[in-house]
């Protein structure tokens, strides 16, 4: 089974629509990470924590928001998507020290 | 945010050849990492550096940690199919490069 699992894996909602991207991992560590990938850009982090209480916001955190509901736990929603939210969007964890280990990706479109 | 800049954004090269890419950055980087990404899938950690100077060999991959801690460059000793991908630098943990799109022709 795999240690980062992403839910859903592709996704297409319309402008203006809630959505959620869940993210679960087996490998105990404390922090995760969301990430986005956009062609010609790499990868680009939304949110971050490091622990259940902790929430930080990354380099592109605006029209989204985080939940760490648990040490395995960590989802992102978009609470109006718009289009230019279209993107393959990753989640990570990682113990102390800075080798991330990352989800399967989850494509979202939004129309 | 901090600007991670790669090339070469992509390469075609022939079964066999060697490849070089870099990356460069504006600030200095305490660790640098480089990652590959498959098609379809999450990217996956090659080579960690946590020394500037320091260079350090996966089988036929060798990374360096640039002197001046702003660049980090990635070499690929005689390539295979396989080795298709994006490969993706990172410093500091976070800060992830815009990728080199690698393709080989058998």
């Amino acid at each position: 089974d795999a240690d980062v699992t992403q839910t859903p894996r592709n996704r297409i909602t319309k402008t203006g629509k809630r959505i959620m991207l869940e993210c679960s991992q087996t490998k105990g560590h404390d922090r995760m990470y969301w990430y986005r990938q956009d062609p010609g850009l790499g990868l680009r982090l939304i949110y971050y924590s490091f622990d259940v209480k902790d929430i930080n916001k990354g380099e592109i955190s605006d029209g989204y928001s985080v939940s760490r509901q648990a040490q395995a736990k960590f989802s992102l929603s978009l609470e109006s998507a718009i289009p230019n939210q279209t993107a393959l969007y990753f989640c990570a964890t990682s113990n102390i020290g800075n080798e991330q280990f990352f989800g399967p990706g989850t494509r979202l479109t939004v129309l | 945010g901090q600007q991670l800049n790669q090339s070469p954004q992509s390469m075609f090269i022939q079964e066999g050849e060697d490849v070089s890419m870099n990356c460069t950055s504006s600030s200095i980087f305490n660790t640098w990492l480089w990652y590959k990404q498959d098609p379809g899938e999450g990217p996956v950690l090659l080579i960690a550096l946590y020394k500037a100077g320091e260079l350090t060999s996966n089988g036929r991959l060798t990374a360096q940690f640039g002197i001046t801690r702003k660049d980090s460059f990635l070499n690929i000793s005689a390539s295979i199919p396989s080795d298709v991908g994006i490969y993706f630098c990172a410093g500091n943990q976070f800060y992830f490069g815009t990728g080199t799109s690698l393709t080989v022709i058998p």
